[in-house]
């Protein structure tokens, strides 16, 4: 079984400024997907961005990029430039690769992140 | 983009009724749905994965016949929470796997959430 940790439950940056959110996960997997999801006030999940574990290169979305280091299994998300329309909860998740069990998520326990003005 | 939506939004419902919450893929077919409930503050929790046309597989502690899945077309999944007592007030989500060629078929979207209360 997988298992994902988010040791920040909670954190806060000033806009403008940059922010790393920590992920670690357990997996005897060598095949898998990382995702960051944002969970804003309106409690709608929205992918942030995922890494294959295939790939060495770290995945970037505009402001948002990861630390992803496999053999640590450490998986951290990089906002830059932060804004207030950042303030959400960020969850990390991990899924195996495509199988018949239907590729279920397992997510850590989150982390809510505060953007202040 | 591929759209999930969930039906209703918000419920209340009296301790002892039975309350069915729909998931609805809009713009693409999804052979698996899955089930998440969360809890204020906390991480969502898999409840069950459901699978078109066959039994959904729950997961471990959830009571399969508290909570029905239905899953009977390539865009509808429905999640009847049976005899809701308040203990089963909760946030549930839906989320869709997207099934189609020259769609990343490792992305699962999710739908807005059901708030369910119960008195």
């Amino acid at each position: 079984a997988q298992t994902v940790t988010q040791s920040q439950p909670e954190m806060s940056v000033q806009e403008a400024e940059t922010v790393t959110l920590s992920c670690t996960y357990d997996t005897s997997e060598n095949n898998y997907y990382l995702f960051w999801y944002k969970q804003p006030p309106s409690r709608q999940m929205i992918l942030v961005i995922r890494q294959e574990a295939y790939k060495q290169q770290n995945a970037t979305e505009n402001r948002f990029s990861v630390n992803f280091q496999k053999a640590a299994k450490s998986f951290s998300l990089k906002i830059s430039d932060s804004q207030l329309g950042d303030t959400a909860m960020y969850f990390c998740a991990f899924m195996k690769l495509p199988n018949n069990a239907g590729n279920m998520l397992t997510f850590g326990g989150g982390t809510r992140l505060m953007v202040k003005p | 983009g591929a759209v999930v939506s969930q039906h209703p939004s918000r419920v209340i419902c009296k301790s002892g009724t039975s309350v069915k919450i729909e998931c609805r893929s809009l713009d693409f077919q999804a052979t698996t749905m899955f089930w998440y409930r969360q809890f204020p503050k906390q991480s969502l929790m898999l409840m069950a994965t459901s699978n078109e046309g066959s039994k959904a597989t729950y997961e471990q502690g959830v009571e399969k016949d508290k909570f029905l899945i239905n899953h009977a077309s390539l865009t509808l999944s429905t999640l009847t929470v049976t005899s809701a007592h308040p203990e089963d007030s909760s946030f549930y989500i839906c989320s869709a796997r997207v099934y189609g060629a020259g769609i990343s078929y490792n992305e699962q979207f999710f739908g807005p959430g059901t708030r369910l209360t119960v008195l």
